[in-house]
């Protein structure tokens, strides 16, 4: 069985600050990973995924994510933000041969202030 | 152009009711989803089908049933709705076949939002 916890269900950070979502997991099987976003009333659009090779990923938007195998993490992070990252943010695993099924963790709502 | 549509955006329906919502993906993607995302916006995976076939069905009431006519569309319909089944349901597809879709980025439609009254 797989799991993914999101350890802030709510980050508030000023503008141009830098930020970090956190994201942990675990599972019994080999995983790929996944940051997706959700800007309001919309759908939700890949930020960046880890499948192999250099535990350092980049993405859109400024972002960037960095797998650690022995912590089992996959935080997100960006060095300055922007008002329109303003979104939910949810980091995913897909397990390894079962058919590109997302399991998610519960969202971290970023919300940036002027 | 875009590219997972899905219709109605919006749904509001008496409890006990049928009532289907329609998903296209105009990509050439082989694999399609059904997402629930309830109201604390935690979303979890439904169905997947792959070129009309069933691949996932995760532990949902038989009530929802899907179905492909073709590999660009995978349409859910749900009898007797019921209270809980109120929630924003996403459709996504993604390119490969069930055996690499793992690894592939899934494209998600903009959500219908189901209200059960």
């Amino acid at each position: 069985a797989q799991s993914v916890t999101q350890l802030d269900s709510q980050v508030p950070v000023f503008e141009e600050a830098p930020v970090e979502l956190r994201c942990n997991y675990s599972s019994s099987v080999s995983v790929y990973l996944f940051w997706y976003v959700q800007y309001p009333n919309q759908g939700l659009q890949l930020l960046l995924k880890y499948l192999s090779g250099s535990t350092l990923v980049k993405g859109i938007n400024g972002f960037e994510a960095e797998f650690n195998k022995s912590q089992t993490s996959f935080h997100l992070r960006k060095p300055s933000v922007h008002i329109s990252d303003t979104a939910e943010y949810f980091c995913a695993v897909s397990p390894y041969n079962q058919g590109g099924k997302l399991i998610f963790g519960q969202g971290t709502e970023l919300s940036v202030k002027p | 152009d875009t590219a997972v549509s899905q219709t109605p955006k919006y749904l509001v329906t008496q409890m006990g009711n049928d009532k289907s919502i329609k998903c296209e993906q105009n990509l050439g993607h082989d694999t399609m989803y059904w997402y629930k995302q309830d109201s604390k916006k935690f979303l979890k995976i439904m169905f997947s089908y792959n070129n009309k076939e069933l691949i996932i069905n995760e532990t949902v009431p038989n009530r929802f049933s899907p179905k492909s006519p073709d590999k660009a569309h995978l349409n859910l319909h749900i009898n007797s709705l019921e209270l809980g089944d109120s929630a924003v349901y996403f459709c996504a597809s993604s390119p490969g076949l069930a055996g690499v879709a793992s690894a592939d980025t899934q494209y998600f439609g903009p959500g219908t939002r189901l209200t059960v009254l």
